[in-house]
């Protein structure tokens, strides 16, 4: 069981107003990463970490930022949410880099709704 | 292009059969390929991950192969149960860069029924 956690678990908002997806985890992961996943799509990164006060744009342009203050902590911010911004946010955790033969552990998603 | 095609898309079987996926990959240079389970609402679990020496790895009734020459691999679900239902994802990686990438396939959803 992977201890990497996410709220909210469904989250419904109108156009404008400003979001925070929360990450934590409790293994000590240097690297944490965000995927987006709309239905019947492979996931696509948009943000990731390999570390604190490291921060990078993935392949998948997002108008979304994150921070990484704490080891543990990874959050996802939306500043003025879209109806475009629809889909559920995976957010992911590995020791070693998740290319090699790290083991990458998803949290249990946040599926975003944005009328 | 790097890509990862997965087939079926999707499958139904009836509880007790086997089952196979397969999974088609041009990513290269090759480091690693995962299998993932994903349920509906939830995250990604890992089932299996083999390197280029490796060709096949079993988890419990999951048996994955992987053919490094053709670029394919599969993934072979024994005498289903009715929790087997869920998204099957092929991921694979590349080496191509100090960090590597994470290439995902856009999944096999398979239904078991009683």
């Amino acid at each position: 069981e992977a201890d990497i956690y996410q709220t909210p678990r469904y989250l419904v908002i109108g156009t404008g107003k400003k979001i925070t997806l929360e990450c934590s985890q409790t293994m000590g992961h240097d690297k944490m990463y965000w995927y987006q996943q709309d239905p019947g799509m492979e996931l696509h990164l948009i943000h990731y970490s390999y570390g604190v006060n490291s921060t990078e744009k993935g392949d998948l342009s997002s108008e979304s930022t994150v921070s990484r203050i704490r080891t543990e902590h990874f959050p996802l911010t939306l500043e003025s949410a879209r109806p475009s911004h629809t889909s559920q946010y995976l957010c992911a955790s590995s020791e070693g880099l998740a290319a090699n033969t790290g083991e990458l552990f998803f949290g249990e998603g946040s599926r975003l709704t944005v009328l | 292009k790097n890509q990862v095609e997965q087939s079926p898309q999707s499958l139904i079987i009836l509880e007790g059969k086997n089952c196979t996926l397969q999974c088609n990959y041009t990513v290269s240079p090759f480091s690693n390929l995962r299998w993932y389970k994903q349920d509906t609402g939830r995250g990604p679990v890992s089932l299996t991950i083999m390197t280029f020496s490796e060709n096949t790895k079993s988890n419990g009734r999951y048996t994955a192969t992987l053919d490094a020459d053709t670029k394919q691999s599969s993934l072979h679900i024994t005498a289903s149960q009715l929790s087997d239902s869920a998204s099957y994802i092929c991921v694979v990686s590349d080496r191509g860069s100090t960090l590597g990438r994470l290439y995902f396939g856009r999944g096999t959803q398979l239904t078991v029924w009683p």
